[in-house]
């Protein structure tokens, strides 16, 4: 069974400061990993989609890498911004289904 | 142009009663999902339609009823509610089952069960 992790649970940045967010699986036989964001009383929004092929992916300030054989993946965000804010989730995905961490919440202060 | 809609956004309900959330999509997407958020905040799957079939049933009591009429609709209904059911519900939909795809998540319907 995949177990996700993500560490840490909360992170308090003051603006401008580069953000690292961990996540850690169990089984890496996965097809892809996935980073979401999640804004209080609203759904998720997909960041950045890594296949299992792949190393990183970029998008603006954002970027992911992957490391399967060692079953992690780190989310950079550079000089954050007070709307970075929010709660970031990772999640993977094997042959049928998604399966995410509990997520990071990300406080950046002014 | 809200993508994946679910409503109602909040549902307060007494536990023994039966309820129902919807779901709709207008992506033109073929699979369909959803996914219980409980309040330590994680996600999981609960089922998965693909062109109105389904095709994950994960391990979810049979009180909890999935219904497709269509590949644009995915709703939930839910008989004899009990306190564990509170959670977020979230609805979300993918071009197809192909692993590949990024899935698109609606805002969540928030049961609180009384």
């Amino acid at each position: 069974k995949q177990e996700v992790t993500q560490i840490p649970a909360a992170l308090s940045v003051p603006e401008g400061e580069n953000l690292v967010l961990n996540c850690s699986f169990t089984d890496s036989a996965i097809y892809n990993l996935q980073w979401f964001r999640q804004d209080p009383g609203k759904g998720l929004t997909s960041l950045l989609l890594i296949q299992s092929s792949q190393r990183e992916q970029t998008s603006g300030r954002l970027n992911a890498s992957l490391d399967k054989s060692s079953g992690r993946s780190t989310l950079y965000i550079a000089a954050s911004q007070p709307g970075d804010s929010a709660t970031y989730l990772c999640a993977v995905r094997d042959d049928y289904k998604l399966s995410f961490g509990a997520g990071t919440t990300v406080t950046v202060r002014a | 142009d809200t993508a994946v809609s679910q409503t109602p956004k909040y549902l307060v309900t007494q536990m023994g009663n039966d309820k129902s959330i919807k779901c709709e999509q207008n992506l033109g997407h073929d699979t369909m999902y959803w996914y219980k958020q409980d309040s330590k905040k994680f996600l999981k799957i609960m089922f998965s339609y693909n062109n109105k079939e389904l095709i994950i049933n994960e391990t979810v009591p049979n009180r909890f009823s999935p219904k497709s009429p269509d590949k644009a609709h995915l709703n939930l209904h839910i008989n004899s509610l009990e306190l564990g059911d509170s959670a977020v519900y979230f609805c979300a939909s993918s071009p197809s089952d192909n692993s590949n795809q990024p899935q698109h998540f609606g805002d969540g319907t928030r049961l609180s069960i009384l």
